[in-house]
């Protein structure tokens, strides 16, 4: 069965600290894999999408590597800030004929001032 | 800003009635989704369209149904609503013309049924 982890679930830190967030996932046949980031009560907001011939996806504070062969990619936030709080999800794509998402459980981050 | 809206944003219902949750997208894109997100389980899929009348299962299907009549509307019907599907609904979007694009999302409807 193909499955996507996150560790850990959540993450306390300091404002101003760089932080890395993981996924794992466990078959490494994916097409892509996509970020987000979801607030409280709210939908989730597509961060990066890295494809799978690629190393890496960045955004502004945001980076996101993919390395296909030991199934992890993670997510570097340079410079957290407390609006950075919130849960970040990864989801990988497979293709094949549904196209639908598999997720993680999510990291749920606080950045505290 | 993908252009999605859900509606109705809360819904709080009886067991057994049923209940008709809607996506509605401005941008024309080809693919839409339903997802379910619940505690301990994350999101999962529940059915998607490719297409107008073009719709298929997902993941956790049963007791669920779709129709999309219009390229722009997606609808999720639950015929005789249970309490084991209160959840968080979100409707998503592909861009482009096929899978493998950025999914984006709706703001979710939140579903109670007692």
């Amino acid at each position: 069965k193909q499955e996507v982890t996150q560790i850990p679930a959540a993450l306390s830190v300091p404002e101003g600290e760089n932080l890395v967030l993981n996924c794992s996932f466990t078959d490494s046949a994916i097409y892509n894999l996509q970020w987000f980031r979801q607030d409280p009560g709210k939908g989730l907001t597509s961060l990066l999408l890295i494809q799978s011939s690629q190393r890496e996806q960045t955004s502004g504070r945001l980076n996101a590597s993919l390395d296909k062969s030991s199934g992890r990619s993670t997510l570097y936030i340079a410079a957290s800030q407390p609006g950075d709080s919130a849960t970040y999800l990864c989801a990988v794509f497979y293709g094949g004929s549904q196209g639908n998402l598999i997720f993680g459980k999510g990291t749920k981050l606080s950045v505290k001032p | 800003d993908a252009g999605i809206t859900q509606s109705p944003r809360h819904k709080v219902t009886e067991t057994g009635t049923p209940v008709t949750l809607r996506c509605h997208q401005t941008e024309n894109h080809r693919y839409m989704y339903w997802y379910r997100q619940d505690p301990g389980h994350g999101l999962r899929l529940i059915h998607y369209s490719y297409g107008v009348k073009d719709t298929d299962k997902g993941e956790v299907s049963d007791g669920y149904s779709v129709s999309r009549s219009k390229t722009e509307d997606f609808l999720l019907t639950l015929e005789s609503a249970t309490s084991s599907q209160t959840s968080v609904y979100f409707c998503a979007i592909s861009e482009g013309t096929g899978f493998y694009q950025p999914q984006h999302f709706g703001d979710g409807t939140r579903l109670s049924i007692l």
